[in-house]
Parts: structure tokens; C-alpha cells; sequence
């Protein structure tokens, strides 16, 4: 079975860092996956993990610890754009289809 | 390049009646999927496809049928809609199996079964 674990709200505050959690536990791990989605709107990528460490794009970065089953997603100078839900997505081995977790509704207040 | 295309946008149906979900995309995508999301629950895969001509079911595909005749397209289909599949469905595909291939998502259909 997958089982998939993030918060279900955060709240932060303009220019501040937030750190969004995601625990996973699975039987053949190919990757983890994270995408942004504004209300009303479709989920876009935000990055993709498998080896261990962290990955850096721009304010975004992302972590991954293969052993821990856990993964972070870590948003610097934060702006009110960023208002959204982030969804964690594990890729089993295989050619089994990405399994989302449930979402963090992050808000970010001024 | 339009990307991946639901139609329609917003439907609200009677208990009991049927409708079709469109899925198309340009992209030359082998793979595709339907997912329902609602409030609390995350994505949820209905049904999917690796190839023209293949289906598979995912985690909640009762109620639900999808066809895959050209490469292109993915309809999902409910015979007879119950409240329950009041959702909204998002179509997603990429290229193959490769693991680093994001899924690229269309914009939603909202569907409201009364």
C-alpha cells in the first residue's frame, strides 16, 4: 500500500521561510514529486527528487531523505502569490502511476 | 501547442444521467490519466493509460469507464451519475516511463451531480 502524510494548512508570513513536510512509506521508491496548485486552478511542477539531498531552484528548494521516507519542501522570501496547496507525489518502481498525498493549504499573510 | 484540453469546463447533471469527459493533448504523450480531487481528499486516480488502445483502473474507478482509441485523446465516461462523483476531474498526461517526466495537467471540469 502507499501512504502518503503532509500537513492539511500552514500559515506564514510575507518575506518569511516556510518548510512544508511529507512523510511516505512504500515498497519500491522511484521518486518524489512536488506541484503547486492555486485554488480554482490546475497543479503545475514545482521539482522532483530521488537521490538523497537537496535540490535548489530559485526560492524553492526541495529535500529528500530516502531512508527517513521524508521530504520537504522549503519556500524562502515568501510572497503572497504563494498562497496555494502543495501536493507531495511518490513514484513507485515499476510502471505504476504517481500516488498524491492529500495537500498543505499554504497561506501566506502580510 | 495548447498542452492538454478538457472539455467541458463545468457540467451539472441530473442522478442518473450519462456524459462524456474529453482529454485531449498535443504533446505526442503516450501516457495519460484521469483524476478526481475533492475537498480533503487529494487527487485520486480513476483510470489511466501507457499506450493507444490500453486502460487500466486506479484507485476509485467504479462508476467510471475511459476508452484510449487514438493516442491523442482519453474519455471518461459515467453511465449513470450518482452525487458521489460530484468532483472535479483533472486529466493529466506525460511522455512515458521515463521516472523524471512530470505529469502535465489540463485545467480541470467541474461537475456537479444533483
Amino acid at each position: 500500500g502507499q501512504n502518503i502524510d503532509q500537513p492539511t494548512e500552514m500559515t506564514a508570513t510575507e518575506g518569511a521561510i516556510v518548510q512544508i513536510n511529507c512523510t511516505y512509506q512504500t515498497s519500491g521508491f522511484n521518486g518524489l514529486f512536488w506541484y503547486q496548485q492555486h485554488a480554482g486552478e490546475a497543479p503545475t511542477f514545482l521539482s522532483y527528487n530521488v537521490l538523497d539531498g537537496l535540490e535548489e531552484k530559485g526560492r524553492f528548494s526541495s529535500f529528500l531523505s530516502r531512508s527517513k521516507g521524508y521530504s520537504y519542501l522549503l519556500l524562502k522570501e515568501l510572497q503572497m502569490k504563494d498562497s496555494a496547496s502543495y501536493l507531495c507525489a511518490v513514484l513507485n518502481s515499476g510502471n505504476t502511476p504517481l500516488v498524491f498525498g492529500k495537500g498543505t493549504r499554504l497561506s501566506v499573510i502580510a | 501547442n495548447a498542452g492538454v484540453t478538457q472539455t467541458p469546463k463545468f457540467r451539472v447533471l441530473k442522478t442518473g444521467q450519462s456524459m462524456t469527459l474529453l482529454c485531449a493533448q498535443d504533446m505526442n504523450h503516450e501516457y495519460m490519466y484521469w483524476y478526481r480531487q475533492d475537498p480533503g481528499m487529494g487527487l485520486r486516480l480513476i483510470h489511466y493509460s501507457v499506450g493507444e488502445g490500453t486502460t487500466a483502473k486506479g484507485e476509485v474507478p467504479d462508476g467510471y469507464n475511459v476508452s484510449r482509441l487514438k493516442k491523442q485523446n482519453f474519455l471518461l465516461g459515467l453511465e449513470s451519475a450518482a452525487p458521489s462523483q460530484t468532483s472535479v476531474y483533472f486529466c493529466a498526461s506525460k511522455p512515458g516511463q521515463g521516472a523524471r517526466s512530470p505529469l502535465h495537467f489540463g485545467n480541470g471540469t467541474r461537475l456537479t451531480v444533483t
